[in-house]
């Protein structure tokens, strides 16, 4: 059974860092590209990052550029977001996703949540 | 800054038949774009439903059918239940290793 179970999450202040971690299991985990998608209190989800099987490769949601760093550890099958500057907006449900065939999020995490607050 | 449509919300009667849509604030939406679909009740994770515009992820009911109307993606249920009523979101692939999800729409049955 394919799991993905995010963790990492919790109160920061402004302007502050989180790391958040996303352990896969049941399935190979590196041929497969790795999202993060976040969905703030009461709003849509809203796709945030994404990187290539090998890690050569990360693209992000304009809003985060510059602030958060996807990678992965095939070794360990696990991903993860790095999150600076943290503002409220970040705010949200932060869910990892496997990228089936390219195009598509095959499986999702839980969920865990990031609270920016002073 | 692309921006993918949905309708706010639908009402639909238990037993019937309601269309949602996916679209592009500027051009239209093609297979080009790989549409999917996903269903997310509160509280809880999204759960894939349709992906590659028309096929149903594994153990999806019939219900659920997926296609192109127009300049639009959609997201057919046909034969509504009651546990259908929950929050559905439409994705892009925009390309590149990037996404943009749709707003959301509410489904009511009621």
């Amino acid at each position: 059974e394919v799991q993905l179970v995010e963790s990492g999450g919790g109160l920061v202040q402004p302007g502050g860092s989180l790391r958040l971690s996303c352990a896969a299991s049941g399935f190979t985990f590196s041929p497969y590209r790795m999202t993060w998608v976040r969905q703030a209190p009461g709003k849509g989800l809203e796709w945030v990052a994404n990187i290539k099987q090998d890690g050569s490769e990360k693209n992000y949601v304009d809003s985060v550029k510059g602030r958060f760093t996807i990678s992965r550890d095939n070794a360990e099958n696990s991903l993860y977001l790095q999150m600076n500057s943290l503002r409220a907006e970040d705010t949200a449900v932060y869910y990892c996703a496997r990228a089936v065939s390219g195009y598509y999020f095959g499986n999702w995490g839980q969920g865990t949540l990031v609270t920016v607050s002073s | 800054q692309t921006v993918v449509t949905q309708e706010p919300s639908f009402s639909v009667s238990p037993g019937g038949t309601v269309t949602l849509t996916c679209g592009l604030s500027s051009g239209s939406v093609s297979t080009s774009y790989y549409p999917s679909w996903y269903q997310q009740t509160p509280g809880q994770a999204p759960r894939t439903l349709i992906y590659s515009t028309n096929t149903r992820s594994s153990g999806v009911p019939d219900r659920f059918s997926g296609s192109i109307l127009g300049k639009k993606a959609a997201l057919t249920i046909t034969g509504a239940q009651a546990d259908d009523e929950s929050d559905y979101y439409c994705v892009l692939y925009m390309g590149s290793g990037t996404w943009v999800f749709g707003g959301g729409t509410r489904v009511t049955v009621l």
